[in-house]
Order: structure tokens, then sequence, then C-alpha cells
């Protein structure tokens, strides 16, 4: 169900940005971009979302290419705290909680002191 | 205060029992969702329920059921536990539209001996 390719893992030294990639080729028009990240024993945590336009909150920015096929999620100055399994998800703009949010097997993010 | 709350954290309990896991928003959100985590750490979404309206994964066993008592509860009923059921269960809510992100508990683990 999950339609977006992320890479399994990644390493990230403690206040380097950690730059996360995502494909999302088959992305429909009316789809955004989520991103969430699972920290260890614990449940998923929102971090931000897009359709089309660069967005940056206290947590991350998301950069959506031009022709919206991958984004990449920043997190500009990593902490230890941040080591985290990480999901790209797309999904569309729901009225009616019918479209789910479907994840796939997301980037394991180290970050190394 | 904690936005959406599960209980129990834990749960042990041998095959055949039925039990119930509790979940609580207090988001004002108008849909909630519970999801399963195996033990290879896939996030499968179990049911969405929305204003009275239950979207059921089809892949879901018919053992599992979701009572809605009014919108801020939704719980999980499993009867005739199998081992298999083992996992840790999170319970989610959104906002109705959706494009704003879920809010996830911190999650049950369920243990069947």
């Amino acid at each position: 169900d999950a339609k977006t390719t992320q890479p399994p893992s990644m390493d990230c030294a403690e206040g380097r940005a950690a730059n996360l990639p995502c494909n999302h080729s088959t992305i429909s028009g009316n789809e955004y971009v989520y991103w969430y990240r699972q920290i260890h024993s614990q449940g998923p945590q929102y971090i931000i979302h897009g359709l089309k336009n660069n967005e940056t909150n206290e947590m991350a920015s998301l950069i959506i290419t031009e022709d919206r096929k991958s984004s990449t999620l920043i997190l500009p100055h990593a902490t230890l705290r941040d080591t985290a399994v990480y999901y790209c998800i797309v999904k569309p703009v729901d009225q009616t909680g019918a479209n789910n949010l479907f994840f796939g097997t997301g980037t394991r993010l180290t970050v190394i002191p | 205060d904690t936005a959406v709350s599960q209980t129990p954290k834990y749960l042990v309990t041998q095959m055949g029992n039925d039990k119930s896991i509790k979940c609580e928003q207090n988001l004002g959100h108008d849909t909630m969702y519970w999801y399963k985590q195996d033990s290879k750490k896939f996030l499968k979404i179990m049911f969405s329920y929305n204003n009275k309206e239950l979207i059921i994964n089809e892949t879901v066993p018919n053992r599992f059921s979701p009572k809605s008592p009014d919108k801020a509860h939704l719980n999980l009923h499993i009867n005739s536990l199998e081992l298999g059921d083992s996992a840790v269960y999170f319970c989610a809510s959104a906002r109705a539209g959706g494009e704003r992100g879920y809010t996830f508990g911190s999650g049950t683990r369920l243990t069947v001996v």
C-alpha cells in the first residue's frame, strides 16, 4: 500500500543537518506528502506535511521537488533525541476518514555523537 | 494532559481469552484509528471510525471489533486471542478534513501466551 521509497537507514553526526530523501513518483495531484517519526517504543509523531510548496516548522523543513516526485526532510541540527525511524507517506486530503495513513518501512536515522 | 491516551500500557493474557484496550482523545478530533505494529515493526491500519462510520481493513479478523461510545473514545475488543495477535496496538485521532497530522497514543503492548 505504501507509495513511497526510502533508504532503509542513514547516519548523521550530532549537530549536523540530517537530510532524509523520499521518492513518490506516482503521487497524485490531490495527495500531500507527510512525514512522521517513531522513536523507540513510542507512538508515531507527526513532523510536517506539504502539497507542493516547501514547508518549515519548529521541527523540520520539507523540500518538495517541482514535479512532486520526490521530497527531502531536513532536520537542521540533529540531536541524539532525533534517532528514530522516519516515515514518508503520501495521502490525499480526506473528508471521510477512508484514506488513511499507510506506513512503509521508513528510514532508520541514527544520530552519532 | 495526554492528547491520546491508551490503557493498559501492557497486557499479558492467555490464548482464547477476550480482552479490551481503551483509547481516549481530548483533542476534539472527529476520526479515530487503530493500528497494529507487529514484531517486524510494520505499522498497519486496522480500523478508522468517523461520525459513526466504521471503515475496516479487510485483512483484520472479525475477532477484532472497535466500539465507540462517543467521539472521544474508540475501544478495541479482541475475542479468542491467538498467539499471532501479540503486537503493539496504537490508537490515533485526526480532525475531519484530514490534511493535518494524526496524533498517536503511546501504544499497548499485547502479549498472548
